[in-house]
């Protein structure tokens, strides 16, 4: 009964080979966001979704992109990874009645070789 | 004005004894403040969530307290057990928006 599903769990890449991470979700939220969180850091918005509507975050590098094909899945698609962005990425999802509430999955714990 | 300033960084309690943690606001518009707890390798998971409304929430062992004029809140744990060991968040976003506003996080060690 998970709600927020991240794949894969655990990504190794190159530095400045492209990766994408997907997430999906089954609670038919409208809200889908990413995160950012390094090592004993809060997590760091890069952007979120509202239905389709994107909203990126000012310091978001243009390095990092999404693409919401539906309102169940969301990817992140690193262009040319370095390594300061070895980091956990988080999705989570908000909306329904509780909608201030963000529900978040258990990540994608990526490294940068 | 945008910040959660939250304290303290780290935290080490022993078993049976009770966890604070605190958290302060600048922006008066913010009027939700959701806490979340987050184990090593996991995301986070919302524990617990108030609303200016009210001055106290309690879920099980779990409290939080706030302060509206202080523009201050902090999560009580009663009885901590080293199961409790993990970094806690507060959080706090304003209405009509879809952002939280996190604390830098408390890690909190119950030793046994």
């Amino acid at each position: 009964d998970a709600m927020v599903i991240q794949n894969p769990r655990y990504q190794v890449t190159q530095f400045g080979k492209p990766v994408t991470l997907s997430c999906s979700q089954t609670l038919n939220h409208n809200v889908m966001y990413w995160y950012q969180q390094k090592s004993s850091q809060a997590p760091k918005l890069l952007f979120h979704y509202y239905d389709k509507d994107f909203n990126n975050e000012a310091d978001t590098p243009d390095n990092f992109q999404s693409r919401r094909p539906n309102t169940s899945f969301c990817f992140l698609d690193i262009r040319s990874p370095g390594l300061g962005d070895a980091a956990m990425y988080l999705c989570a999802t908000a909306g329904g009645p509780s909608a201030d509430t963000q529900y978040f999955g258990p990540g994608t714990r990526l490294t940068v070789l | 004005q945008q910040q959660v300033k939250q304290s303290p960084q780290s935290l080490i309690v022993q078993k049976g004894g009770i966890s604070i943690i605190n958290c302060a606001y600048e922006n008066t518009a913010f009027d939700y403040f959701p806490w979340y707890q987050q184990f090593p390798g996991k995301g986070p998971a919302l524990l617990i969530a108030i609303r200016p409304d009210v001055s106290e929430k309690k879920e099980g062992r779990f409290t939080i307290s706030f302060n509206k004029s202080a523009k201050q809140f902090s999560l009580h744990i009663m009885d901590s057990q080293p199961g409790d060991s993990a970094t806690y968040f507060c959080a706090a976003s304003k209405g009509g928006s879809e952002k939280l506003v996190f604390g830098k996080g408390t890690k909190l060690t119950v030793n046994p």
